[in-house]
């Protein structure tokens, strides 16, 4: 079964500085991969995704995310953070389910906070 | 902008009550999933449906059913409430089966059962 680990629970981070968050998976085929964001509050917002071609991927809000097949890794990057970025992040690995939907199974998150 | 809207974003329950969390998508979207949230467990998959009347359980479907009976609607039914049950309930919706398709998530209903 697939799965998906996010080592960081708690992140925190001065703004301006550079951030990643770590993803890996275990899939046993090509992954579709997922990042989301949950602000306060809010429901999750997409970020970025990955299922093909260039493995660096944009995203919204800034966001950058590279698939290493070699490592089962997902991580999330941004040059330089805002305020506005705390909030909590979710990887996830999308399959198909017995051709009827995809699924997707989360990570536990992890928690940015951004200290100015 | 696809809009997922969810009937309550806070719910209080009694042990034992029958238990609607509805959620309504705008977009003529096929698929749409019930998920809850807990800390340090991430989302869980409790239901999810391809099509009108159509369903299939989750990773994690005990103590819970669901209903579409229109394309737009799925309500998420808790038959008799109980305090585990207390969670942050997510819906989310998307256009396709592809697994490469991003779901839309609606703001989530908190349900407290007391």
């Amino acid at each position: 079964a697939q799965s998906v680990t996010q080592p960081d629970i708690h992140i925190t981070v001065s703004e301006g500085a550079s951030l990643e968050l770590r993803c890996n998976y275990s899939y046993g085929a090509t992954p579709y991969l997922f990042w989301y964001v949950q602000s306060p509050g809010q429901g999750l917002q997409l970020l970025l995704k990955y299922f093909s071609g260039d493995t660096l991927v944009q995203g919204i809000k800034g966001f950058e995310a590279e698939f290493k097949r070699s490592q089962s890794s997902f991580n999330l990057r941004k040059p330089s953070v805002h305020w506005s970025d705390a909030a909590e992040y979710f990887c996830a690995v999308g399959i198909i389910n017995t051709g009827t939907a995809s699924k997707l199974t989360f990570g536990t998150g992890t928690r940015l906070q951004v200290t100015l | 902008d696809v809009k997922v809207t969810q009937s309550s974003r806070y719910l209080v329950k009694r042990t034992g009550e029958k238990v609607f969390l509805e959620c309504v998508q705008d977009m003529d979207h096929e698929n749409m999933f019930w998920y809850r949230q807990d800390p340090g467990l991430g989302l869980r998959l409790i239901y999810f449906s391809y099509d009108v009347k159509m369903k299939e359980k989750g990773d994690i479907p005990e103590g819970y059913s669901v209903s579409r009976e229109k394309k737009e609607r799925f309500s998420l039914i808790l038959e008799s409430a109980s305090t585990n049950q207390t969670s942050m309930y997510l819906c989310a919706s998307s256009l396709t089966p592809a697994p490469g398709q991003g779901k839309f998530f609606g703001p989530g209903t908190r349900l407290t059962v007391l």
